[in-house]
């Protein structure tokens, strides 16, 4: 039973440029957050998907975009990069929006922005 | 607003020992959970524990137990017998209730745990 996985692992990009972050949930799952890990810190809330709408957003501004995909899939857009944006982002995934159930964390992407 | 508690940075224990790391938490919601997670170096975030705010019920799994006490706000968890496999660290998180324990999680800044041979 595949977990979920995140693509690319790592990416590098310049200040300004726009980055794609994807991820794929756990088999059987139909809800998707993402989150930011800084270096040293806990991770943060950027937003959750269920039914191909956003559900919840954290204290995120709009270059920060999303989309889920029929098959459950999601993606993150971050546009306008900024230095501050270096981080791991971590994809996590759960069943059954609603419920009482925990989230499951891929591997992440490390993104670093020069 | 929901608020994690981390107080301890960093622990070091020789392998064997028992080891707790502390947790408070602040939420205004009279339903929550709680959870903790494990980060090895791979960097992929794995569960271990969830708690609803309505069962304070301390339990063992294996090595590891938590202490969830609601009048003093803290959810403590520990590992009997540390491991070297158990070097990580160690992030306590809360959610509200409002969609159940799969909306946002509010993580703490995380504990480093290391355990030397």
């Amino acid at each position: 039973d595949a977990g979920v996985t995140q693509s690319p692992t790592h990416l590098i990009k310049t200040r300004g440029q726009q980055v794609t972050l994807r991820c794929s949930p756990k088999s059987g799952h139909d809800t998707v957050s993402w989150y930011q890990q800084a270096l040293g810190q806990g991770p943060q809330f950027i937003f959750q998907y269920y039914e191909e709408e956003e559900r919840q957003r954290g204290n995120f501004p709009d270059r920060f975009s999303g989309h889920q995909f029929p098959n459950y899939s999601s993606e993150l857009n971050v546009n306008a990069l900024w230095l501050g944006d270096s981080a791991l982002y971590l994809c996590a995934s759960s069943p059954r929006w609603g419920s009482s159930y925990e989230q499951y964390f891929g591997p992440g992407t490390r993104l670093t922005v020069t | 607003a929901q608020k994690v508690t981390q107080a301890q940075t960093e622990i070091s224990v020789v392998e064997k020992e028992d080891v707790t790391l502390d947790c408070v938490y602040e939420t205004r919601d009279t339903t929550y959970y709680l959870f903790w997670y494990k980060q090895p170096p791979s960097g992929e975030l794995v569960f271990l524990i969830r708690r609803n705010s309505f069962d304070e019920q301390n339990e063992i799994s294996g090595r590891y137990s938590w202490n969830f006490q609601k009048s003093t706000s803290s959810f403590n968890f520990t590992i009997t017998a540390s491991q070297v496999v158990d070097s990580a660290v160690y992030f306590c998180a809360l959610s509200e209730s409002l969609t159940g324990a799969n909306s946002k999680l509010t993580f703490g800044k995380g504990i480093t745990l290391s355990v030397r041979p």
